[in-house]
């Protein structure tokens, strides 16, 4: 089976930016996305295809993909940003999530 | 209004089955594969496979093979999942949720709110 490696936790101060990495053999070969979940909610896309951002996403979020890191990257976070982010992608004729990571904002 | 509308919670034993329904609104139910997603309490994302409601051809995680089903009715824009032979590890949300942007790779951007389905004796 195909697995994705996410840090279960990062801390970052507003006016810092942070990154979420995501692991997995070749995965720049794979189209990646990004959700963030918010306690008793749903999971929200904020990312898609490795780098593109849906309708209403801010600026802020951004993402890249290559070798067999995809990274999330959220450049001045605000504290309406924390949540729990996951990536996910296809692997072997299914869909994988990544663990977790954990977004603090202190 | 584009949303996916999930049936409400249940309560099962072990043994049992749960059938999990969401109702597509605002959009043709054909128009979009339909996935289903759970997560466990505490736990993260486990997807538990998808639905072509064109063809009705499925695709399933290979953890859940033999145990889980899932159909579509389209005179009620709706579609449906059933799992069977419950534990108590199948205590979790059952999310549907559906690609309206036709990317590549997944990128769910509509999710249902989620179905609690506890497993106990």
């Amino acid at each position: 089976s195909y697995d994705l490696t996410q840090p279960p936790s990062v801390s970052v101060s507003p006016g810092q930016t942070a990154i979420i990495t995501c692991s997995g053999h070749k995965l720049g070969d794979k189209f990646v996305s990004w959700y963030v979940q918010k306690p008793g909610q749903s999971p929200a896309l904020v990312i898609y295809e490795d780098t593109k951002r849906p309708s209403g996403i801010p600026e802020r979020f951004s993402g890249s993909n290559s070798g067999n890191t995809a990274t999330l990257t959220i450049s001045g976070p605000q504290a309406l940003d924390e949540g729990d982010y996951y990536c996910q992608a296809w692997g072997s004729s299914a869909v994988v999530f990544g663990g977790g990571t954990k977004l603090t904002v202190l | 209004q584009v949303q996916l509308v999930q049936s409400g919670a249940e309560v099962k034993k072990p043994g049992a089955s749960v059938r999990v329904s969401c109702k597509a609104s605002g959009y043709g139910l054909t128009d979009h594969f339909m996935h289903w997603v759970r997560q466990a309490p505490g736990q993260g994302l486990q997807w538990l496979g998808r639905i072509n409601p064109n063809s009705t051809e499925t695709n399933f995680a290979q953890n859940f093979q033999g145990r889980v089903t899932m159909t579509r009715d389209t005179s009620i824009n709706t579609a449906t999942m059933e799992l069977t032979r419950l534990t108590n590890a199948d205590t979790a949300v059952y999310y549907c949720a559906t690609s309206m942007l036709g990317a590549s790779g997944g990128a769910f951007d509509l999710w249902g709110r989620g179905t609690l389905v506890i497993v106990s004796s």
